[in-house]
């Protein structure tokens, strides 16, 4: 089993539409948690982070974590065309660790 | 320019060449990565380096070499090539806030 597992897609959804994106992570002592978002043919970038439980909101984008259930997920509101890419999960372990292990990427298509 | 840049951004080569693929960083962040990208597998992790002359082992690293003799360079060689090592490489670097910054990446090609 991946240490951090997401489904790789495509998900489909609707302009305007909110996409969901989800992420389920192995080691239970993880600390930082991250979604990049990669356009075809480009490089990850980031877009969020989160560290403590909850909901974080940046713009259209939150980030969810759930620690107990060993889940961060990320929401798009109102989602546009220019949101179509790969995004990333990425989860830092435990003890102060800056290696982040990434999932596999979920392919979001938002198709007018 | 400031940021992290990677050359070359493609390169062909022949099984059993060596090839030494550049990254380089001005922002001074204490660590750097090394990631290839294939279909299916996501973003691996190569080598990475905690700072200068401190370089240690990822998920994949196996037929590849690094060094950091500086903080912003951290080139990355295929001592012989092998067509299992075409990928996309991407070089990144973060500061101890976690986030890492990828370089453009690097297409590589081995016949």
């Amino acid at each position: 089993q991946k240490e951090v597992e997401q489904n790789s897609g495509p998900l489909s959804v609707p302009e305007g539409a909110i996409a969901s994106l989800n992420c389920t992570y192995s080691d239970r002592g993880s600390q930082s948690f991250f979604w990049y978002r990669q356009y075809s043919g480009k490089s990850p970038e980031l877009i969020m982070f989160i560290y403590s439980n909850g909901d974080k909101e940046d713009g259209r984008f939150t980030a969810q974590l759930n620690k107990a259930s060993q889940y961060v997920s990320l929401l798009i509101r109102d989602s546009q065309p220019s949101d179509s890419a790969t995004y990333l999960c990425a989860v830092n372990k435990a003890g102060g660790s800056y290696i982040p292990t990434f999932g596999r990427g979920t392919s979001l298509i938002v198709h007018p | 320019d400031a940021g992290i840049t990677q050359s070359p951004r493609y390169k062909i080569t022949e099984t059993g060449r060596q090839v030494t693929l550049m990254c380089h960083q001005t922002w001074s962040h204490s660590y750097m990565f090394w990631y290839r990208q294939d279909l299916g597998h996501g973003l691996r992790l190569i080598y990475y380096s905690a700072a200068a002359d401190i370089t240690d082992k990822g998920e994949v690293p196996d037929g590849y070499v690094v060094s950091r003799s500086k903080t912003e360079n951290f080139p990355l060689t295929l001592e012989s090539a092998t067509r299992s090592q075409t990928s996309v490489y991407f070089c990144a670097s973060s500061d101890r806030a976690d986030t890492q910054y990828f370089g453009p990446g690097t297409r590589l090609t081995v016949l």
